[in-house]
């Protein structure tokens, strides 16, 4: 099945720093790539739609100037965390849309800012 | 407005069979989803259904009833592994995603 990387796995900064995830799709080319923050014991909610070589669609009450997502090229989409700040530590996980219908996940990246 | 619904947390014996309803109401639809989801880890897809009826794979089944807006997944010789959460999602018009909150399962031994 089709596969999708993310790195790093987890990193743990420093409160005002930038973190940047990157996605991957490795065995197929996904224009269309979504990110994801899950907090615990909830569901997965949808932060932005990533299109490559346009802009991000941000769903709404996601701070576009904060999470800059760039998907510069059909296999790679980077999602960057600006200033992060506790309330930022989560799991971020993306997905890449294979055809029109079937997502595939990334493992996830869990972010711990101190 | 879109909702997913689904019992939050299921228990059940090691060997036995489960069924984890959800229930839907969305803009549009372009096929039903379950995800497999153990804790500290993204979902893993488990089904798709987008035509009336049960779709079997395995010791996973998947139903689904578009007039009546209603999925269930079933899952026979339950084994502790398949201690999770399973995530209903239905796909809207736009093709994105709308999730369920999940589905807690508890085996027991």
């Amino acid at each position: 099945g089709a596969v999708v990387s993310q790195h790093p796995s987890w990193v743990i900064c420093k409160s005002g720093t930038s973190v940047k995830i990157e996605c991957r799709s490795l065995d197929f080319q996904a224009t269309t790539m979504f990110w994801y923050r899950q907090f615990p014991k909830q569901s997965l909610m949808l932060m932005a739609t990533s299109n490559e070589g346009s802009k991000a669609t941000y769903e709404q009450g996601v701070e576009k100037d904060k999470f800059l997502i760039n998907h510069a090229s059909l296999t790679l989409s980077t999602l960057t965390v600006t200033s992060a700040h506790p309330e930022d530590s989560s799991f971020y996980i993306c997905s890449a849309l294979a055809g029109d219908v079937e997502q595939f996940f990334g493992p996830g990246t869990r972010l711990t800012v101190l | 407005g879109q909702n997913i619904d689904q019992p939050t947390e299921m228990t059940a014996t090691e060997g036995a069979i489960v069924q984890i309803n959800c229930t839907y109401q969305t803009s549009g639809f372009n096929g039903l989803f379950w995800y497999q989801q153990h804790a500290g880890e993204a979902p893993t897809f488990l089904s798709y259904n987008v035509l009336d009826g049960l779709e079997e794979k395995g010791r996973f089944s998947s139903f689904l009833s578009r007039s009546k807006g209603y999925s269930y997944l079933l899952l026979k010789e339950l084994q502790m592994k398949d201690s999770a959460s399973y995530l209903c999602a239905v796909m809207d018009s736009n093709y994105q995603l709308i999730w369920g909150a999940g589905t807690k399962l508890i085996i027991k031994p």
